[in-house]
């Protein structure tokens, strides 16, 4: 199975203040057809996870432009500029272009 | 609106089974697949596998494939998932998920415990 490897686990920030989560896959995850099936997903306490992020870089329906993604391969980053209160939660990397669909350890985001 | 309402959570004994059920509404059912996601207490997410609420064609995450069965009510817009010979692994957090449209059912806890 595919591994996603987030770092860091916890990660503490102000208001204001602009982050970045990785994700390391343990395998590339560029399918034959050239598309690269990494999502992001927030789960705030006590709620279902919601997309953040698709194919890498896309950002979901009704996500704020403060969220953005990038990288490729095995190497991937979710960046906040500028985290609201909102923001506070667990993040999570996951990928579909390997069966089985895998989901990274999580990030949790908390205040400082 | 797209909806997903789950119910079944439960506190089961060792060795049971229990059904969790995902009850959609807001859309066609038999367009999207339903995924169904395990999150143990306090961890990450587990994908166990989808259904296709059209034909009924499955497809199971290998680790869950002897512990999960994913069935449909298309008269009632209604996945189920059977979880069997339950243990205390299996207490956890279940979601079902519309995860093309992206919209999950709220989750049901079950507990195993004797």
């Amino acid at each position: 199975d595919v591994v996603l490897t987030q770092t860091p686990s916890t990660l503490s920030a102000t208001i204001g203040q602009s982050v970045s989560i990785s994700c390391r896959s343990s395998q590339s995850l560029l399918d034959s057809a050239g598309n690269t099936y990494l999502y992001w997903y927030l789960q705030r306490p006590g709620q279902s996870p919601q997309l953040l992020i698709y194919l890498v870089s896309n950002l979901g329906s009704g996500v704020p432009n403060r969220f953005s993604g990038s990288g490729s391969g095995t190497d991937f980053t979710l960046k906040i500029s500028g985290v609201e209160a909102e923001d506070l939660g667990v993040y999570y990397c996951m990928q579909v272009t390997h069966a089985p669909w895998t989901f990274g350890g999580g990030t949790k985001l908390e205040l400082k | 609106q797209v909806n997903l309402l789950q119910s079944g959570a439960a506190l089961v004994k060792p060795g049971a089974s229990v059904k969790l059920s995902c009850k959609a509404s807001g859309y066609t059912f038999t367009d999207y697949y339903i995924h169904w996601v395990k999150q143990s207490h306090g961890k990450s997410l587990e994908w166990i596998g989808y259904i296709n609420p059209n034909s009924g064609y499955t497809n199971y995450n290998e680790k869950f494939k002897s512990k999960a069965t994913l069935t449909v009510d298309k008269s009632t817009n209604t996945a189920h998932m059977e979880l069997s010979r339950l243990t205390s692994e299996d207490s956890a957090t279940y979601y079902c998920t519309n995860w093309e449209l992206d919209y999950w059912g709220q989750g049901v806890m079950v507990a195993v415990s004797s």
